[in-house]
């Protein structure tokens, strides 16, 4: 999708050590959510995030919004084999379906 | 379990063999949809369907049917399959479009030769 873009495009990481993945949109977004999918299957929702400011969590994974909810980043901390995957912000614009971002692949190294 | 169920995982076809991937949910979501994922283009929306019997185009609707006859049910029909319909389908379910969380099928991958 021309409206959000991901950086980096790919990432490897040792295990242990903390990344953040951004998501950029050309617009205002209305919601932002993030998942991750693992090579070749489904997506798996991490989270939703929409209000400017709101910062959500879960387990060593961190996401924020920024205020004028143009961008987000997905912070991961104390790497481990298992967060790698691919990583994709999605994003709902008024009147237009949904969209996804090109994706960031992550490895880790153990 | 609440999940979102397609059938098959893998499917090898010939050109303009007509062709089904099924989709079920189980969570009486209203809003279903279909995506293709290719590299370098990313995951792209096919159709969608906010409710029963009301369906709509997403981005690359061309070669593609659906239907939405009951709400857990929404198969993507390929009528005339070709090569360039090669791909990863995934489809998806969630309570409303764009509000909540949407769970995605494990995917469908398809080769047509």
């Amino acid at each position: 999708s021309q409206e959000l873009e991901q950086s980096p495009q790919s990432l490897i990481v040792q295990e242990g050590k903390n990344l953040t993945i951004n998501c950029t949109s050309s617009k205002t977004l209305y919601g932002l959510y993030w998942y991750k999918q693992k090579y070749g299957e489904g997506l798996i929702f991490l989270m939703m995030l929409q209000k400017g400011g709101e910062e959500k969590s879960h387990e060593k994974i961190t996401a924020k919004l920024d205020e004028k909810k143009q961008q987000s980043s997905l912070h991961i901390t104390a790497s481990q084999p298992s967060h790698a995957g691919i990583y994709l912000c999605g994003a709902v614009y008024i009147g237009q379906n949904f969209v996804f971002g090109p994706g960031t692949r992550l490895s880790v190294l153990p | 379990e609440a999940q979102v169920t397609q059938n098959p995982r893998y499917l090898i076809t010939v050109t303009g063999k007509k062709l089904t991937v099924t989709c079920s949910q189980n969570m009486n979501h209203e809003y279903m949809s279909w995506y293709r994922q290719d590299p370098g283009l990313g995951l792209r929306q096919i159709y969608y369907s906010m409710n029963v019997e009301v369906t709509d185009k997403g981005d690359v609707p061309e070669g593609y049917k659906v239907s939405r006859k009951e709400k857990r049910n929404f198969p993507l029909i390929l009528e005339s399959p070709s090569p360039n319909q090669t791909s990863l389908y995934f489809c998806a379910s969630s309570v409303l479009q764009g509000t909540t969380e949407a769970f995605f099928g494990q995917g469908t991958r398809l080769t047509v030769v």
